[in-house]
């Protein structure tokens, strides 16, 4: 079964203006959350995480909101950029099972366009 | 430093046959991680080492993939035989060892994809 879950398989923003991709979680033992963005034929690269603890993690034009009640998460990118292109994967990590295994949603493809 | 490597970066072969995927891990990462991405699907967990060890190989879909990581250094997954569910771009990921930090990251390599006809 799926724990984490990205529902919408693509976005499409306008250069300038703000980008929000979400995620959602069914386990709640989860203790960090992650996205990883990633570009055609290379591997994913980490972007951003938040903790479990945490409902807000900021770092220059990406924020992060998690709201635990809901399950939920989503990643903020003001202003977006072409360069931003690429598919956005939501992670999820729990501590005290295999170490730094990671589950993850099925990807956002965002497009950014001039 | 260099960054995680993986060989063949394409490998199209037949159903029935072997194939072997390489991975070479970021220098001093104990930690290193087999996934696979079907297409349009999420990327998931195959394997886990520690150094030489097989910490956790749950994800391992059967025992046509037997995964090895000699002397604690690359890793390599053999698929025996290829199925035509195989396909999918299999990645390899490395980090550094715990020293009880809160968050290790994970370093991507830039995936095999892997074709079975």
């Amino acid at each position: 079964d799926q724990q984490v879950k990205q529902n919408s398989p693509s976005l499409s923003v306008q250069e300038g203006r703000i980008s929000i991709l979400n995620c959602d979680y069914t386990n709640s033992m989860f203790d960090y959350f992650l996205w990883y963005k990633k570009y055609p034929a290379e591997g994913p690269t980490f972007l951003i995480s938040i903790s479990s603890i945490k409902d807000k993690n900021e770092d220059g034009r990406f924020t992060v909101f998690l709201n635990k009640s809901a399950k939920h998460l989503s990643l903020h990118i003001v202003p977006s950029q072409p360069g931003d292109s690429a598919v956005y994967f939501c992670a999820a990590e729990k501590r005290g099972s295999t170490l730094g295994r990671l589950y993850f949603g099925r990807g956002t493809q965002l497009t950014v366009w001039p | 430093e260099a960054g995680v490597t993986q060989f063949p970066s394409h490998s199209v072969i037949e159903k029935g046959q072997t194939v072997t995927l390489r991975c070479d891990p970021i220098s001093g990462h104990d930690n290193l991680y087999w996934y696979r991405r079907v297409m349009g699907k999420e990327i998931k967990f195959l394997l886990h080492f520690v150094k030489e060890s097989k910490q956790d190989e749950s994800g391992m879909p059967n025992n046509r993939f037997l995964a090895e990581r000699t002397g604690g250094t690359y890793s390599t997954l053999k698929v025996q035989p290829a199925e035509l569910e195989d396909s999918g771009v299999y990645f390899c990921a490395s980090s550094r060892p715990d020293r009880g930090q809160a968050f290790t990251e994970a370093f991507f390599g830039q995936g095999t994809r892997l074709t079975v006809v």
